[in-house]
């Protein structure tokens, strides 16, 4: 059974960083390439950043280009999603997706003073 | 990229149907057969419904189906039941490994 369990999420003041990681298992991860994607608090879907199988190609949603850093680690079955420069406007509950089909659960992340 | 156009609601009586429509472009919907669509509930994680346009995962009731014309996919939700009142997202694969998703639609079940 596919699953993807978020983690790394919480409280953090504006400016601040945090990391989540997205432990995967159930499948071959370094066979897939992966996704995060976010939710604000009553708000819509979006896409945030994709990850090649190898980790050589990098996607970023113009929103957080700069500022997020996506990579895995395949020997660990792990996804990462470094965010630096933490604004407001990050809070969202933050998915990890395999594709259109498993996401995780999500972890929230809140920014605020 | 811009988002995709969805109605902001849309409502019918148990056993009804309902269609919700999502716009995009020829750089996304009409570009890719990689069209999802999303439920999700009040404070819960979005279940996939319809993928890669018209594919129902296991599961999922064949109540719910998918189409595409054009820049407009359709999720069209027939026999319309009370648990079926959720938030449905439309998302395309844009290019370029990038996603781009609805503004999202409310059903209610009258």
């Amino acid at each position: 059974e596919v699953q993807l369990v978020e983690s790394g999420g919480g409280l953090v003041r504006p400016g601040g960083s945090l990391r989540l990681s997205c432990a995967a298992s159930g499948f071959t991860f370094s066979y897939f390439s992966m996704n995060w994607v976010r939710q604000a608090p009553g708000k819509g879907l979006e896409w945030v950043s994709f990850i090649s199988t190898s980790g050589t190609d990098l996607y970023y949603a113009d929103s957080v280009k700069g500022r997020f850093t996506i990579s895995r680690d395949n020997a660990k079955n792990l996804l990462y999603l470094q965010m630096n420069s933490l604004r407001a406007e990050d809070t969202a509950v933050y998915y990890c997706a395999r594709d259109a089909v498993f996401w995780g659960q999500g972890t929230l992340v809140t920014v605020s003073s | 990229q811009s988002a995709l156009t969805q109605p902001r609601s849309v409502s019918g009586s148990p056993g009804q149907s309902v269609t919700i429509s999502c716009t995009g472009t020829s750089s996304d919907v009409d570009g890719y057969n990689y069209v999802s669509w999303y439920q999700q509930h009040p404070g819960k994680a979005p279940k996939v419904m319809i993928y890669d346009v018209s594919k129902r995962p296991s599961g999922v009731p064949d109540r719910f189906s998918g189409s595409k014309s054009g820049n407009t996919a359709s999720l069209t939700i027939s026999g319309l039941q009370a648990e079926d009142e959720a938030d449905y997202y439309c998302c395309s694969y844009a290019g370029s490994f990038t996603w781009v998703f609805g503004g999202g639609t409310k059903v209610t079940v009258l």
